[in-house]
């Protein structure tokens, strides 16, 4: 079993609409979680991290931890063109472990 | 503040050929750490290094190795380059020694090897 496992993609949604992302991990220990975005050709950057359980809200994006259930969500509310991208969850196991990715496709 | 640096920004070498790949983190970074990234493996992590030591490794055979300056630049070295090795090197900084602060990548190095 892989540490990280988020939803296969590709996830494709139409402008305005809701994108979730989701991701289970396997280390009941951990305390925090990342989600970054790369876009096509270009390097991973942070756009959310949350510690604890319940909601993190920032803008458009909405970060969700169930630490019992192990899953970490990431809600893009009125998806834009913009936000089209992989989006990569991780979290710290010492060796900084990534899941692979769901690539996200906002249509106009 | 300027962003982390990464030079080379491509490379080819062929197989049986060394490469050192060089990073420098944001200012004021002590922790660097190397992943490598293939359409078919996601991101890897390679080793992380703070104040010049080693602090964590991953399942990457010798031939992979790194090193850490007292100024927190790094490199990396790959040896006896294999095919399989052609991918995106990324160095990450972050303030903090650990995965658990903010990584802050640079653009990455893309290496084919022919």
């Amino acid at each position: 079993q892989k540490e990280v496992e988020q939803n296969s993609g590709p996830l494709s949604v139409p402008e305005g609409a809701i994108a979730s992302l989701n991701c289970t991990y396997s280390d009941r220990g951990s305390q925090s979680f990342f989600w970054y975005r790369q876009y096509s050709g270009k390097s991973p950057e942070l756009i959310m991290s949350i510690y604890s359980n319940g909601d993190k809200e920032d803008g458009r994006f909405t970060a969700q931890l169930n630490k019992a259930s192990q899953y970490v969500s990431l809600l893009i509310r009125d998806s834009q063109p913009s936000d089209s991208a992989t989006y990569l969850c991780a979290y710290p196991t010492g060796k900084s472990t990534f899941g692979d990715g769901t690539t996200l496709t906002v249509k106009p | 503040k300027a962003g982390v640096t990464q030079t080379p920004r491509y490379l080819i070498k062929t197989r049986g050929q060394q490469v050192t790949l060089s990073c420098s983190p944001i200012s004021g970074h002590r922790s660097v750490s190397w992943y490598q990234q293939t359409p078919g493996q996601g991101l890897q992590f390679l080793f992380e290094y703070f104040s010049e030591t080693q602090r964590n490794k991953g399942n990457f055979p010798g031939r992979f190795s790194g090193r850490q300056f007292s100024n927190s630049r790094s490199e990396m070295n790959v040896s006896t380059l294999e095919l399989g090795d052609s991918a995106l090197y990324l160095c990450a900084s972050s303030l903090l020694a650990g995965d658990t602060d903010t990584q802050y990548f640079g653009p990455g190095t893309r290496l084919t090897v022919l």
